[in-house]
């Protein structure tokens, strides 16, 4: 079992529609981040949650430690939001690094 | 733009070939990683250098070898590579390599081993 796991694993919404993607994780963390990959690879760093909630434009993200699950959503979904949502952990005590979970394909056509 | 190039793009090279992957931040950040990500599998990371030592290697084949001149750039030199080792290599740098810290990547080089 991974360290880091997320659901579902592919999305396809219609335009418009409010999203979901969730996270859970096994160890106790400092830090929880979602990335975003676009086609081509380039991956853009868009939430580092600690505790409770943060919002940027449509997207929030929101974490509970005491459940160790994060959440991240998307309102009013576009096709420009089609991409790999990949949510990775900073446990206590791995100094620097990242683990990550598998990503969530998401696809919102028009 | 995230502030942190990587060159080339891609590369494609046979099994006997050496090249280097070059990433710069312009971020005044003093803390740079090399990640991997093969398809369908989750981001691995390679290195971690902090002050321009390196401080992780995650049991990475010598046929790796990274290279920090300074705090603002990084390589990756790649020798004897295998087919397996066809992939994504994202660079990465942080302000700070410890507590609540956010990487930000590079655009990645696709790398192709023939």
């Amino acid at each position: 079992k991974n360290e880091v796991e997320q659901s579902p694993q592919n999305l396809t919404a219609q335009e418009g529609e409010f999203i979901t993607i969730n996270c859970s994780y096994s160890v106790g963390i400092s830090a929880l981040h979602w990335l975003q990959q676009h086609p081509g690879g380039g991956i853009v760093s868009l939430f580092m949650l600690s505790s409770g909630k943060k919002k940027h434009g449509r997207l929030i993200a929101t974490i509970n430690i005491q459940e160790k699950h994060s959440s991240l959503h998307i309102t009013a979904s576009h096709p420009r939001d089609s991409a790999v949502y990949i949510c990775a952990v900073k446990s206590e005590t791995s100094g620097s690094r990242l683990t990550f979970g598998e990503g969530t394909q998401l696809t919102v056509n028009p | 733009e995230t502030g942190v190039t990587q060159t080339p793009r891609h590369l494609v090279m046979g099994m006997t070939n050496k090249k280097s992957l070059k990433c710069e931040q312009h971020l005044g950040h003093n803390a740079m990683y090399w990640y991997k990500q093969s398809a369908k599998k989750p981001l691995e990371l390679m290195f971690v250098y902090s002050l321009e030592e390196r401080v992780e290697n995650n049991s990475v084949p010598s046929r790796f070898s990274p290279e920090c001149p300074n705090s603002s750039h990084l390589f990756l030199h790649l020798h004897t590579l295998q087919p397996e080792d066809s992939a994504l290599y994202l660079c990465a740098s942080s302000q700070g390599r410890g507590g609540l810290k956010t990487q930000y990547f590079g655009p990645g080089t696709r790398l192709l081993v023939l």
